[in-house]
């Protein structure tokens, strides 16, 4: 089955900087990268995806990157703001969903 | 709000009790996942339905069990609870690829 690697497990950034989530999968089949944001105690929410026919998106200060050939995906968000503070969590998916371990953001003020 | 329902929010019960947590997906979606997150963990994927049959499997325990119901709601069956299974229980919706979580149910077994 599919295998998605997330790094790092734990990010902190000042204010203003930008912050970069890589993502690895193995299943060439996976054609579905979504990126959901999870604050604590929370629903995980979509916050931007990308389809194997698209090597970027952006949606203003996130952007998603994905090299299909190497299998990498990546989250960029610039200009962070205290509020970018969650967990983010990548997903490769085909029929199935399979989610990265998270990533736990933390902008500092 | 994502359009996904979820009951309860939180519940509280007793080891070797037996629970059952309901998902309705948003209107017109097929495909139901349900999830478990425990404390500081990510999403641990644990079963999915597609119009009313099981589509995939992940590592859900013997214990626990699913189903899907021709008007789309799914319920989650804990049986005999132990303690390691207060967690936070997801369920999800897609219909054309895009997946939208529930806000959760909140299990503590004491």
């Amino acid at each position: 089955g599919e295998n998605v690697e997330q790094h790092p497990s734990t990010l902190s950034v000042q204010e203003g900087d930008s912050a970069v989530i890589k993502c690895t999968y193995s299943d060439s089949a996976s054609n579905y990268f979504p990126w959901y944001k999870q604050e604590l105690g929370k629903r995980p929410q979509l916050i931007i995806d990308i389809r194997s026919n698209v090597g970027e998106k952006k949606d203003q200060r996130i952007a998603v990157t994905l090299n299909k050939t190497a299998k990498h995906f990546s989250l960029h968000i610039t200009e962070t703001q205290p509020e970018d503070s969650a967990v983010y969590f990548c997903a490769a998916a085909d029929n199935q969903f399979y989610f990265g371990t998270g990533t736990s953001l933390t902008v500092i003020p | 709000d994502s359009g996904v329902t979820q009951t309860p929010k939180h519940l509280i019960t007793a080891t070797g009790q037996r629970v059952t947590l309901r998902c309705s997906p948003r209107s017109g979606d097929l495909s139901v996942y349900w999830y478990q997150q425990s404390l500081d963990q990510g999403l641990q994927f644990l079963i999915q339905y597609y119009n009313g049959e099981e589509r995939a499997k992940g590592n859900i325990l013997e214990r626990f069990s699913a189903q899907q119901f021709p008007d789309l709601h799914s319920e989650l069956n804990l049986s005999s609870l132990e303690l390691g299974d207060s967690a936070l229980y997801f369920c999800a919706s897609s219909d054309r690829g895009e997946q939208f979580f529930g806000p959760g149910t909140r299990l503590t077994v004491l």
